[in-house]
């Protein structure tokens, strides 16, 4: 089986300062894996993900994530956080030669002016 | 524009009533997916398709049944067996694999029980 934990349910930080949002997953194989967000009253948008290569991903809106397979991490980083990036993020994982998607429970961030 | 549309935008279902949410794209995208969303749950998995004419399970998929048809459909019915139905459903749809591989979500539909 696999799955994705997110084990923050809630990420506070002030704007200007760093952001990481967490995630391990678990999964036989190879593991794709992806970051979403949904902002309130919109729908989810893809922001980024690994499939294979360079471990440091970058994404949309200044987002970067960065794959680390012997602790099954893909954390999710903004070196500086606009009051903007105040929203929902999940993370998920599939196997690479399976297309069932899972997601987790989600990181709801609020960035303070 | 393409895009991936679901339908209707809000659904109430009684008692033992079965209803069904749709859920249309014009990406030519192979690969079609149902989740559910409650708060503190994430998006859970009902079903996913790969291709037209199969379909496979997801991590919640008692009570729920799909179709696949035609490329461009992939509807879900919540059964009266489903005793839980209230939630956020979205429809998502992929190309397979490569580069270009991400989910496009529809807007939800909104199931609540009368």
């Amino acid at each position: 089986a696999q799955s994705v934990a997110q084990p923050e349910d809630q990420v506070n930080v002030a704007e200007g300062n760093p952001l990481t949002v967490k995630c391990t997953y678990s999964v036989s194989g190879n593991p794709y894996l992806f970051w979403y967000v949904q902002y309130p009253n919109r729908g989810l948008q893809f922001l980024l993900k690994y499939i294979t290569g360079d471990n440091l991903v970058k994404g949309s809106y200044g987002f970067e994530a960065e794959f680390n397979k012997s602790q099954t991490s893909f954390h999710l980083k903004k070196p500086s956080a606009l009051v903007s990036d105040s929203a929902l993020y999940f993370c998920a994982v599939r196997r690479g030669n399976d297309y069932k998607l899972s997601f987790g429970a989600g990181t709801t961030v609020t960035v303070r002016a | 524009d393409g895009g991936i549309t679901q339908s209707p935008k809000y659904l109430f279902r009684k008692e033992g009533q079965n209803v069904t949410l749709s859920c249309e794209q014009n990406l030519n995208h192979d690969a079609m997916y149902w989740y559910r969303q409650d708060p503190g749950q994430g998006l859970r998995l009902i079903y996913y398709s790969q291709i037209v004419n199969d379909f496979q399970k997801g991590d919640i998929a008692e009570g729920y049944s799909v179709s696949r048809e035609k490329k461009e459909s992939f509807p879900l019915t919540v059964t009266s067996a489903q005793k839980n139905p209230t939630a956020f459903y979205l429809c998502a749809s992929t190309s397979q694999g490569g580069t270009n591989e991400k989910l496009f979500f529809g807007s939800g539909t909104q199931l609540s029980v009368l």
